[in-house]
């Protein structure tokens, strides 16, 4: 199973400063396809999981544009521009290039 | 966008059995693959199960494997888990999630399964 490791575990933000957030895979996440599928969520207190990007940068539809993800190979970011208070929960990474799908253990974003 | 809706939770005794049910709006259910995810109290999200469009190509977690069996019914727009000799470690909040080019872009509320005497 591909392993996926996020740092920091905890993110105290300043509302309106930026977060980064960072995700590693113990292999390439590179598909046979030539797409690399490693995708980001958002969940928020007491709701499910929220798509936020796939394919390392593409943003889903409605999500904010503060919202961005970079990265390649086995090494990953999403970053949020400037923090609001409705970006308060937990933020996963995820990997479909291989099943099973796996996710990092997440990261908790919150205000300081 | 699809809406998904889980229902069949509740507590039920180790080893005993369980069938949720996903059911979805929309004609895309049909043309899509479907995934299992659930997430124990507190913890992180992990992924049970998925199955292709035209109910073939069921995949498993280790964990899960040979105990829980996906389905669907198409014309019925519904998803299933049927899941036996439960353990205490399936204690979980159960997600349906829909694939979307290898990525899972709409998810439901989640049913919580809890296992315990």
């Amino acid at each position: 199973d591909i392993v996926m490791t996020q740092t920091p575990l905890s993110s105290p933000v300043i509302l309106g400063q930026p977060a980064s957030i960072s995700c590693r895979s113990d292999q390439s996440l590179v598909h046979s396809d030539g797409n690399t599928y490693l995708s980001w969520l958002q969940q928020r207190p007491g709701q499910p999981p929220r798509l936020l990007i796939y394919k390392i940068s593409s943003r889903f539809s409605g999500v904010p544009d503060r919202f961005s993800g970079s990265g390649a190979g086995t090494d990953f970011t999403l970053k949020i521009s400037r923090v609001e208070a409705e970006d308060v929960g937990v933020y996963y990474c995820m990997q479909a290039t291989q099943l099973p799908i796996t996710f990092g253990q997440g990261t908790r974003l919150e205000i300081k | 966008e699809v809406q998904l809706v889980e229902s069949g939770g509740g507590l039920v005794q180790p080893g005993g059995s369980l069938r949720l049910s996903c059911a979805a709006s929309g004609s895309a259910f049909s043309a899509s693959w479907m995934h299992w995810v659930r997430q124990s109290p507190g913890e992180g999200l992990v992924w049970v199960s998925r199955i292709h469009s035209d109910g073939s190509n069921a995949k498993y977690a280790d964990s899960v494997k040979g105990r829980f069996t996906i389905s669907r019914d198409n014309a019925k727009n519904t998803l299933y888990l049927h899941m036996n000799s439960l353990r205490a470690e399936d204690t979980a909040v159960y997600y349906c999630a829909t694939d979307w080019f290898y990525t899972l872009n709409y998810w439901g509320q989640g049913t919580l399964v809890t296992v315990s005497s």
